[in-house]
């Protein structure tokens, strides 16, 4: 079955330092990969997606992810972190029928001033 | 362009009593649509989908279930509340069809429920 893992329940980083949010995948075929993040009592907002192609995405807010296909990885990143960054980030993978994604566990990210 | 409504954003209900949360999708038709809850603030648990009107797929078995009355409608329902059945329940929707998830999903706002 298709499956990510987020290792990380809370990732702390200072303002204007850059971040990384981790995410490795395991799936049967072609991955397609997907970012989410919540904010508190919000609903899910997409960053970026890896479908195919580039394995630097770029999504919104100046978030971008690496596809590593060698090391199963879909790591979120941002050069420099912003304290309105801190939030819920999900990642996820569609699963193999197509109608649905598979979500991680999440990883609180907390951006200090 | 495409909206997601879902309601009421807050609910506090007692155990033993019934539950209707109610989503709605405008501007596209044959929408696949989605239920999850998520408790304790963390991790997304997929509860219900549904692919076409009276079409729903079951995830988790429990107190809950789904129901399609019409294309872009998808209301998650009880009978008798749990005290085990508080917490975030998110809708969401996608094009239909395995190119169309290329564009992930869109989720409501969230609805917070409380069972005391």
């Amino acid at each position: 079955a298709q499956s990510v893992a987020q290792p990380e329940d809370q990732v702390n980083v200072a303002e204007g330092n850059p971040l990384t949010v981790k995410c490795t995948y395991s799936v049967s075929g072609n991955p397609y990969l997907f970012w989410y993040v919540q904010y508190p009592n919000r609903g899910l907002q997409f960053l970026l997606k890896y479908i195919t192609g580039d394995n630097l995405v770029k999504g919104s807010y100046g978030f971008e992810a690496e596809f590593n296909k060698s090391q199963t990885s879909f790591h979120l990143k941002k050069p420099s972190a912003l304290v309105s960054d801190s939030a819920l980030y999900f990642c996820a993978v569609r699963d193999k029928g197509f109608q649905k994604l598979v979500f991680g566990t999440g990883t609180r990210l907390l951006v200090s001033p | 362009s495409q909206t997601i409504h879902q309601w009421p954003a807050t609910l506090v209900q007692p155990v033993g009593s019934p539950l209707s949360l109610e989503c709605t999708v405008e501007g596209t038709s044959n929408p696949n649509l989605y239920w999850y809850r998520q408790a304790a603030g963390r991790g997304l648990q997929l509860l219900f989908y549904s692919v076409g009107i009276g079409q729903i797929s079951s995830e988790v078995p429990q107190n809950l279930s789904a129901s399609r009355p019409q294309d872009r409608q998808f209301i998650l329902s009880s009978k008798k509340l749990l005290l085990s059945d508080s917490g975030f329940y998110l809708c969401a929707w996608t094009r239909a069809g395995p190119g169309d998830l290329y564009g992930g999903y869109t989720f409501g706002s969230g609805t917070r429920l409380t069972v005391v």
